[in-house]
């Protein structure tokens, strides 16, 4: 499991309310993902991450932000959740040494009524 | 930016028999192709993966093909099992920008009959 862990796994919330999920590695891997995923269209990226406070966008970045103030967390934001974001949240990491595969975490799944 | 393409998205096979699922991808320069496959309510697991150097690997019941000049990659299931049903989703990177991004495909469920 490369050692990722999501928090929390399961969250309902309304509409108009900031939420963060957290991504934890203890590996100290460089590359950090989060995607969501919604039925007929696979796996989406929102952000990403290469490096302490390095972040930039994805496919469908809009409405969400990053922060990643040290290796281990990577944590992804809603600022104002909106019920189009009621989705399955999955962060996953690339390993270092030059390995291409991603392995992820095991989801977190938010609902926004 | 790349785009790949599933087909198809739902597969009906009988236990025993194959299953194939095809991919295409827009980016001519990308060179890594993984395959995830997905459990109700579980993670996306790796199963194998290709490199563009490469035109096919196995992995015991599992294959992967590439055509680069065709821009296609397919999946290849022999002896099918119950367990092997699930969704299957293929993806591609692209060998431009940071941070080895992948792009997926829409996913295709696999349903073996026993």
């Amino acid at each position: 499991d490369a050692g990722i862990t999501q928090s929390p796994r399961h969250k309902v919330t309304e509409t108009g309310t900031p939420v963060t999920l957290r991504c934890h590695q203890t590996e100290n891997h460089r590359y950090m993902y989060w995607y969501r995923q919604d039925p007929g269209h696979g796996l989406r990226l929102i952000h990403y991450s290469y490096g302490v406070k390095d972040t930039d966008k994805g496919e469908v970045s809009d409405g969400y932000s990053v922060s990643r103030s040290k290796t281990e967390d990577f944590l992804l934001t809603l600022e104002s959740a909106t019920s189009s974001q009621t989705s399955v949240y999955f962060c996953a990491i690339t390993p270092s040494g030059g390995v291409d595969t991603q392995y992820f975490g095991p989801g977190t799944r938010l609902t926004v009524l | 930016g790349e785009n790949v393409e599933q087909h198809p998205s739902t597969l009906s096979v009988q236990e025993g028999d194959s299953a194939v699922i095809k991919c295409t991808y827009s980016d001519s320069a990308s060179n890594y192709f993984p395959w995830y496959k997905q459990e109700l309510g579980k993670r996306p697991q790796l199963i194998i993966d290709i490199r563009s150097n490469v035109g096919e690997k196995k992995d015991q019941r599992i294959a992967v093909t590439l055509n680069k000049t065709a821009k296609h990659f397919s999946l290849h299931i022999t002896e099918t099992q119950p367990e092997d049903s699930a969704v299957y989703f293929c993806a591609a990177r692209q060998a431009s920008g940071s941070a080895r991004q992948l792009t997926f495909g829409s996913g295709t469920q696999l349903t073996v009959l026993p």
